[in-house]
């Protein structure tokens, strides 16, 4: 079993639609949550980090983590085509961690 | 902004050829790794460096090695190349300590080999 699986998709929604990502991980000394796009012929970048349990909300993005089902999502409101990409869950046991465990990744597509 | 470059977009190398990639970032990152990206599997870590000449495997290490000369470039040696070594190849850097989560990609190497 992966230590953290992510369901590869494709997934693809209306422009506007919200849209729900999510990754699930085994390893409880997890504690810091990431969430990371990659479009199209680039390297992924940082999204959000969220430390712990709880919700964290950027624009139309909020990251949402439950440690008690080991379960965390991202969520995307009125989403837009520019969001279509790739999205990487990652995590660590602490925020000095030099190594990053990645979900497997979440081809979204938005359609116009 | 951060930048990390790749010396290569996309490579084609054949069978048993010894290959480079070259990584160089211009921030002042400690820390800098290499993964490589296959559909299905996500990202996997190949080998990380936290410091000028010194490295650790990941996940992955088996048939290639690693060089950190200095604190900007990264290389990923491929010693003989083998066709399952086809792939996406990233790089990336962190600042360490505090900010460890926060990692900078480059745009990829993707590298064919026939």
């Amino acid at each position: 079993q992966k230590e953290v699986e992510q369901d590869p998709g494709p997934l693809s929604v209306p422009e506007g639609a919200i849209v729900s990502l999510n990754c699930t991980y085994s390893n409880s000394a997890f504690q810091y949550f990431m969430w990371y796009r990659q479009y199209s012929r680039k390297g992924p970048e940082l999204l959000m980090y969220t430390y712990s349990s709880g919700n964290k909300e950027d624009g139309r993005f909020t990251a949402q983590v439950d440690k008690s089902s080991k379960y965390i999502s991202l969520f995307i409101r009125d989403s837009q085509p520019s969001d279509s990409a790739t999205y990487l869950c990652a995590m660590s046991g602490n925020q000095g961690a030099q190594k990053l465990v990645f979900g497997q990744g979440t081809r979204l597509t938005i359609n116009p | 902004d951060v930048k990390v470059t790749q010396s290569s977009r996309y490579l084609v190398k054949r069978t048993g050829e010894k290959v480079f990639l070259e990584c160089v970032q211009d921030m002042d990152h400690e820390n800098m790794f290499w993964y490589r990206q296959d559909p299905g599997l996500g990202l996997r870590l190949i080998y990380f460096s936290y410091d000028v000449k010194m490295k650790e495997k990941g996940d992955i290490p088996e048939g290639y090695s690693v060089s950190r000369e200095k604190k900007e470039r990264f290389s990923l040696i491929l010693e003989s190349a083998s066709t399952n070594q086809t792939s996406m190849y990233l790089c990336a850097s962190s600042l360490g300590g505090s900010r460890g989560y926060e990692q900078y990609f480059g745009p990829g190497t993707r590298l064919t080999v026939t």
